[in-house]
């Protein structure tokens, strides 16, 4: 399954740490999403690019900062994290109305 | 926005036996509704989608059903095996853009 990969796969970071996780896509999609998914709320959408354009933001603190240089390749910096963002971060992508592909995910622990 | 309900939120069922899992959305402007399997540790996978235009859907053992007029749609598990155990999540969105996830159900196939 290598259709979508993410790095790192595992990341531990101090709340004053700076971070930023990677997410690469090879299907010749055109749009790439960010989750959240913890214990409390298992698959919240975060940020969500179509055709390199952020169209949707769902009230994500700035402390998470989304980039998408490209049709392939989507960033998730991250920047003064609290320990309730612990959580495992997907990445996904699609066509445009069609099913949504996800990478293996990033866990990361805030300390 | 969509809101999206999902039950039960477990599910144990003995092998062979069929499982049913119902969701429930809120926009009625809504057309595509995915189901995923996500399996400990690993990442959601599509296993079955249906859009609006379509009541139901079949995929040997799985079954998808959707009810526009009161806006819920089920998924069907005949004959369970013990590798269907995993957690599966609804979803529903007009555009893919604001996909919605249920909360989840995990499902355990006794042997």
């Amino acid at each position: 399954e290598t259709g979508v990969t993410q790095t790192p796969r595992h990341l531990v970071m101090g709340m004053t740490n700076k971070k930023s996780l990677k997410c690469e896509q090879h299907l010749g999609h055109n749009a790439m999403y960010w989750y959240k998914q913890s214990a409390k709320k298992p698959l919240e959408l975060m940020f969500v690019y179509s055709l390199e354009e952020r169209v949707e933001n769902n009230s994500v603190p700035s402390r998470f900062s989304p980039e998408c240089p490209n049709s392939s390749h989507l960033f998730l910096h991250l920047h003064t994290l609290q320990p309730e963002d612990s959580a495992l971060y997907l990445c996904a992508s699609s066509s445009l109305g069609n099913e949504q592909f996800f990478g293996p995910g990033t866990r990361l622990t805030v300390l | 926005g969509e809101n999206v309900e999902q039950h039960p939120s477990t599910l144990s069922v003995q092998e062979g036996d069929s499982a049913v899992i119902k969701c429930t959305y809120s926009d009625s402007a809504s057309n595509y509704f995915p189901w995923y399997k996500q399996e400990l540790g690993k990442r959601p996978q599509l296993i079955i989608d249906i859009r609006s235009n379509v009541g139901e859907k079949k995929d040997q053992r799985i079954a998808v059903t959707l009810n526009k007029t009161a806006k819920h749609f089920s998924l069907h598990i005949t004959e369970t095996q013990p590798e269907d155990s995993a957690v599966y999540f609804c979803a529903a969105s007009r555009n893919n853009n604001d996909m919605r996830f249920g909360a989840g159900t995990r499902l355990t196939v006794k042997p």
